[in-house]
């Protein structure tokens, strides 16, 4: 049973470019949330979508958005990136009422 | 919004001994409480977590304790190996809310 998958691993980015990353929840979860974790520090909250509609989103600029797809998987983009938007980008997965969540490896975003 | 502080930052036992890691929260409508412990280049792990019904959970060498009362609830990890060395996450949310608040970590070592 495949746990939660994100991808790339890795990303290099420039201040004002535009990332998109992914992630594929566990097989049989519904929900997709997805949490930014600086160097040192918990994961925060971003958003979780389920049923493809973001249900809930943490404090977060505009410049971060989502997408949940038919299939469940789910992408995160961030738009103008800034230096301190790099982070580990963590996906976590769940199914019905969200309490038990699996995270995946996370995606390392670097800004120069 | 919910608020949760976790203590130690950093905590350094002798291989066979007991670890303690303790985290309070602010909200007091949080009742789902999960552990997580993260590897380096890993994302956070699922370890244990309660429930405010409940007052304490076992698993092998692990436990948890909640007071709700005092809001602060405690992992518990007794003959500690040095596979036990991670950082430690504590958690809190509401039940069915899907929008978890982390402390900021502590760093475990375990020395053999």
């Amino acid at each position: 049973d495949a746990g939660v998958t994100q991808s790339p691993t890795h990303l290099i980015k420039t201040r004002g470019q535009q990332v998109t990353l992914r992630c594929s929840p566990k097989s049989g979860h519904d929900t997709v949330s997805w949490y930014q974790q600086a160097l040192g520090q918990g994961p925060q909250f971003i958003f979780q979508y389920y049923e493809e509609e973001e249900r809930q989103r943490g404090n977060f600029p505009d410049r971060f958005s989502g997408h949940q797809f038919p299939n469940y998987s789910s992408e995160l983009n961030v738009n103008a990136l800034l230096l301190g938007d790099s982070a580990l980008y963590l996906c976590a997965s769940s199914a019905g009422t969200p309490d038990t969540q699996y995270f995946g490896p996370g995606t390392r975003l670097t800004v120069l | 919004g919910e608020n949760v502080e976790q203590h130690p930052s950093t905590l350094s036992v002798q291989e066979g001994d007991s670890a303690v890691i303790k985290c309070t929260y602010s909200d007091s409508a949080s009742n789902y409480f999960p552990w997580y412990k993260q590897e380096l280049g890993k994302g956070p792990q699922l370890i244990i977590d309660i429930r405010s019904n409940v007052g304490e959970k076992k698993d092998q060498r692990i436990a948890v304790t909640l007071n709700k009362t005092a809001k602060h609830f405690s992992l518990h990890i007794t003959e500690t190996q040095p596979e036990d060395s991670a950082v430690y996450f504590c958690a809190a949310s509401r039940v069915g809310a899907g929008k978890s608040t982390f402390g900021d970590g502590t760093t475990l070592t375990v020395k053999p």
